[in-house]
């Protein structure tokens, strides 16, 4: 079975702090996606990468980096927490091919809560 | 405009009965459609997945069916149980340089005894 794991389940921030989310897959996929959940809003792409130390804007990238260093551990990192982005984190793995070309089903972390006071 | 609509927004239903969920969608090129359930406080995990030639799949009690002409889906749930309680999440998946995944924003069901 495909895992992936993500480093913190629930995670409480002061506003201005740096906030490094972790996500590890152990399947070897090629792809891993950093979303966003809010209320109300489908799943919102943050980032995703395609490759070691490839990666690509989503949708709402503004305020968020990342970094992938090693193939099955994908990196989400808040520069300065804001109220805004308190949220639900999802990751997720796929198998690919380069450049992201690839439908395959996508597996998910279970999710960090984070809350920015 | 790449949009993923589903109907409706929240279900309660009696343990035992069955229900239809619905998702709409307006991607194009399309490549293919999943169903997730997801539950409270957890990641999404894949019901089932259909490609443009596929009109009906089966998973124990749920069944998807996908009608590429009206790009309409439906996830049907029969002999409904209380862990069937949680969101249902369409998602489809269409290439236009890169692959994109557009999702729904869900149906959130209830299951009551």
């Amino acid at each position: 079975d495909v895992k992936v794991t993500q480093s913190s389940r629930y995670l409480v921030k002061r506003t201005g702090e740096k906030v490094f989310l972790e996500c590890v897959q152990d399947m070897d996929h090629e792809n891993m996606f950093w979303y966003r959940q809010d209320p109300g809003l489908g799943l919102r792409l943050i980032y995703f990468s395609y490759d070691v130390k490839m990666k690509e804007k989503g949708d709402i990238p503004e305020g968020y980096s990342v970094s992938r260093e090693k193939k099955e551990r994908f990196s989400l990192i808040l520069e300065s927490a804001s109220t805004n982005q308190t949220s639900m984190y999802l990751c997720a793995s796929s198998v690919g091919l380069a450049g992201g070309r690839s439908s395959y089903e996508q597996y998910f972390g279970p999710g960090t809560r984070l809350t920015v006071t | 405009k790449n949009q993923v609509e589903q109907s409706p927004q929240s279900l309660i239903i009696l343990e035992g009965k069955n229900c239809t969920l619905q998702c709409n969608y307006t991607v194009s090129p399309f490549s293919n459609l999943r169903w997730y359930k997801q539950d409270t406080g957890r990641g999404p995990v894949s019901l089932t997945i259909m490609t443009f030639s596929e009109n009906t799949k089966s998973n124990g009690r749920y069944t998807a069916t996908l009608d590429a002409d009206t790009k309409q889906s439906s996830l049907h749930i029969t002999a409904s149980q209380l862990s069937d309680s949680a969101s249902y999440i369409c998602v489809v998946s269409g290439y236009s340089g890169t692959y994109k995944y557009i999702f729904g924003t869900g149906t959130r069901l209830k299951v009551l005894a």
